[in-house]
């Protein structure tokens, strides 16, 4: 699975968008953009994924660039409630040779303040 | 539904001990696993079942094992436990296969295990 690298730390303000970015740049062909998260003392909860379209629900949007070497999730209002570690991953989606581990990296830490 | 639970939430245990750390899912996932976080890491895995009958080592297997008799549990056995063994962990569960946007795995609420 390609190794991925995001900031340790981020902030944002309530209300306000949430731009987390993450850099895959060894991404390879097959191989999907995940994000989850955890919110502390919980395990971890599944947001998006993509492949290489924009993708988006009611959590979040997935922005993936055209040549697929990074990525950036949006939480477009961002609440106390999202404050969390977030975690970009890249694997093969479900189906695929692997088993669907997902290898989770240090992720980013968003706090939300009022 | 209740999804993915585990039992206990905080568990003490002794050097030596053993134990079993019961997670059930009612999803009928046929992917389960067990990962451990420790402080300042992410998950590792533990073990896998991609299947009743069937299981696998993950990254950091050694001190623990599985079974899985039923589709709904995947119970995780700590023989002897030992300090390095002291973690959260978590169980997990997913569809084998089927439309992309069910390829998401859900996790259980944690086991705060501490070994004495």
């Amino acid at each position: 699975d390609a190794k991925t690298t995001q900031p340790p730390s981020m902030d944002c303000a309530e209300g306000r968008a949430a731009n987390l970015p993450c850099n895959h740049s060894t991404i390879s062909g097959n191989e999907y953009v995940y994000w989850y998260r955890q919110i502390h003392s919980q395990g971890p909860q599944y947001i998006i994924h993509g492949l290489k379209n924009n993708e988006t629900n009611e959590m979040a949007s997935l922005i993936i660039t055209e040549d697929r070497k990074s990525s950036t999730l949006i939480l477009p209002h961002a609440t106390l409630r999202d404050t969390a570690v977030y975690y970009c991953i890249v694997r093969v989606a479900a189906g695929g040779t692997s088993y669907g581990k997902l290898t989770f990296g240090q992720g980013t830490i968003l706090t939300v303040h009022p | 539904n209740a999804g993915v639970t585990q039992t206990p939430k905080f568990q003490v245990l002794k050097t030596g001990q053993s134990m079993t750390l019961q997670c059930a899912q009612d999803m009928n996932h046929e992917y389960m696993s067990w990962y451990r976080q420790d402080p300042g890491m992410g998950l590792r895995l533990i073990h896998y079942s991609v299947g009743a009958g069937i299981t696998d080592q993950g990254e950091v297997p050694n001190g623990y094992n599985v079974s899985r008799s039923t589709t709904e549990d995947f119970p995780l056995r700590l023989l002897s436990a030992a300090p390095s063994q002291t973690s959260v962990y978590f169980c997990a569960s997913r569809r084998a296969q089927g439309a992309r946007w069910t390829d998401t795995q859900y996790f259980g609420p944690g086991t705060r295990l501490t070994v004495l």
